[in-house]
């Protein structure tokens, strides 16, 4: 069975750029999770989607955004990229919400320069 | 808030041996907790997960343990092989997100 699949795997902006990284969960999944690797700040959680409503979401500032389609496939955005959006962004999707093992994709490594 | 810590932050350890990673956690409410392994530039692959009514999972050469009430857990990896050589990272669910730890560096060499 296929795993999670993230696009893209690698992407460079510049300060003020904006962009969008999709994730495709496990089929059947129906929970997706977002979450930012920094060497400094380890792993952080950014958002949770289930049902195509954003349930939760982490310590972050308006310019990251996301939604979740019917498909359970989802994006996040991020706008007027900042040097500190430099990051591993990583998606995981789980078949519930609460006690379900979490499967993560390979990630979408943004470089902001 | 939950704190998640891991020790020891590296760990280098010959082949062939048996070794300990520790994990330890602040609020014993949790849902369950997962391990993973991460390899340079890629994502987390899951090795196992421990619900919160269960003691201990094996898969493997690998055992993890949980107790809840003195918020610990340990993963144990039998007869290490080079392949093991990875960033191992707790991962405890006590609400909609799971807190991770720093990771532990495990170096094995040949």
């Amino acid at each position: 069975k296929a795993g999670v699949t993230q696009t893209p795997r690698y992407l460079i902006k510049t300060r003020g750029q904006q962009v969008t990284l999709s994730c495709s969960p496990i089929s059947g999944h129906r929970s997706v999770s977002w979450y930012q690797q920094t060497p400094g700040q380890g792993l952080q959680f950014l958002f949770e989607y289930f049902s195509e409503t954003q349930r939760n979401k982490g310590n972050f500032p308006g310019r990251f955004s996301g939604r979740q389609f019917s498909n359970s496939r989802s994006e996040m955005n991020v706008s007027t990229l900042e040097l500190g959006d430099s990051a591993l962004y990583l998606c995981a999707s789980s078949f519930g919400r609460y006690d379900g093992e979490l499967f993560f994709g390979e990630g979408s490594r943004l470089t902001v320069l | 808030k939950q704190e998640v810590t891991q020790i020891p932050a590296a760990l280098s350890v010959p082949e062939g041996e048996n070794l300990v990673l520790n994990c330890s956690f602040t609020d014993s409410a949790i849902y369950n907790l997962q391990w993973f392994r991460q390899d340079p530039g890629k994502g987390l692959t899951s090795l196992l997960l421990i619900q919160s009514s269960q003691r201990e999972q094996t898969s493997g050469r690998l055992n993890a343990s949980l107790d809840k009430s003195s918020g610990r857990s340990t993963l144990y990896i039998a007869a290490s092989q080079p392949g093991d050589s990875a960033t191992y990272l707790c991962a405890v669910k006590a609400g909609y997100a799971l807190n991770f730890g720093k990771g532990t560096s495990l170096l094995v060499t040949p």
